[in-house]
């Protein structure tokens, strides 16, 4: 079984302040993660994947195999940020299909 | 092109009509997916197709029947729907290869009366 957790709902922030999604997995195998983002009226977008270890729009994530986790983090927050971010996980053993943690609501305030 | 196209945008049906969802994507894609996303929750898989043959169908329910006609083609025929199927549609492609992610389209925000 495959299964995400992002234990935070909403995450309200003030512009320029840190901000840290977090999110856990469950998964008998090598996983693939993903970062998804979708503001507001657009379609859901990649942010980041585990794979190319790069920066997106100022945002990073570290895979930790040992605490099963993939958090996104960025150092200081923009209010185009606000948005829904959704991690997720696929696999090959199960023909690559995305499993979706249930997402958090980010909101950047002046 | 690098984009998964779905049409049409927006559609309103009743219960007993039949409506069809159309999914293009011209990136060479071999996996297609089907998703529902009610609102402020997360996209619930339905279908996928690897290679045009159905590998997966997350026990959705007959009224809802896909059919992937070639490589760049996913339909989702709609059939005899209940208030509670009103939902965004989604459909996703994915490339082959270790790490490709899931690329989306805009969906179809359909509304069932």
């Amino acid at each position: 079984a495959q299964r995400v957790t992002q234990p935070e709902k909403l995450l309200s922030v003030f512009k320029g302040a840190p901000v840290e999604l977090k999110c856990n997995y469950s998964y008998s195998g090598s996983p693939e993660l993903f970062w998804y983002v979708q503001y507001s009226r657009q379609r859901l977008q990649l942010l980041l994947r585990h794979i190319s270890r790069e920066s997106i729009k100022g945002f990073t994530a570290d895979l930790n195999k040992g605490e099963t986790s993939f958090h996104l983090k960025k150092p200081f927050a923009q209010e185009e940020d606000s948005a829904m971010y959704y991690c997720a996980l696929s696999g090959k053993s199960s023909d690559y299909k995305l499993s979706f943690g249930a997402g958090t609501t980010v909101t950047v305030r002046a | 092109d690098t984009e998964v196209t779905q049409t049409p945008k927006h559609l309103v049906m009743g219960m007993t009509n039949k409506k069809s969802l159309k999914c293009e994507q011209h990136m060479g894609h071999r996996a297609m997916y089907w998703y529902k996303q009610k609102a402020k929750k997360p996209p619930e898989l339905m279908f996928v197709y690897s290679y045009e043959k159905l590998s997966i169908n997350e026990s959705v329910p007959s009224r809802f029947s896909p059919e992937c006609p070639n490589s760049s083609l996913l339909n989702l025929h709609l059939h005899a729907l209940q208030p509670e199927d009103s939902a965004l549609y989604l459909c996703a492609s994915r490339g082959s290869g270790q790490g490709q992610p899931q690329h989306f389209g805009d969906g179809t925000r359909l509304s069932i009366l």
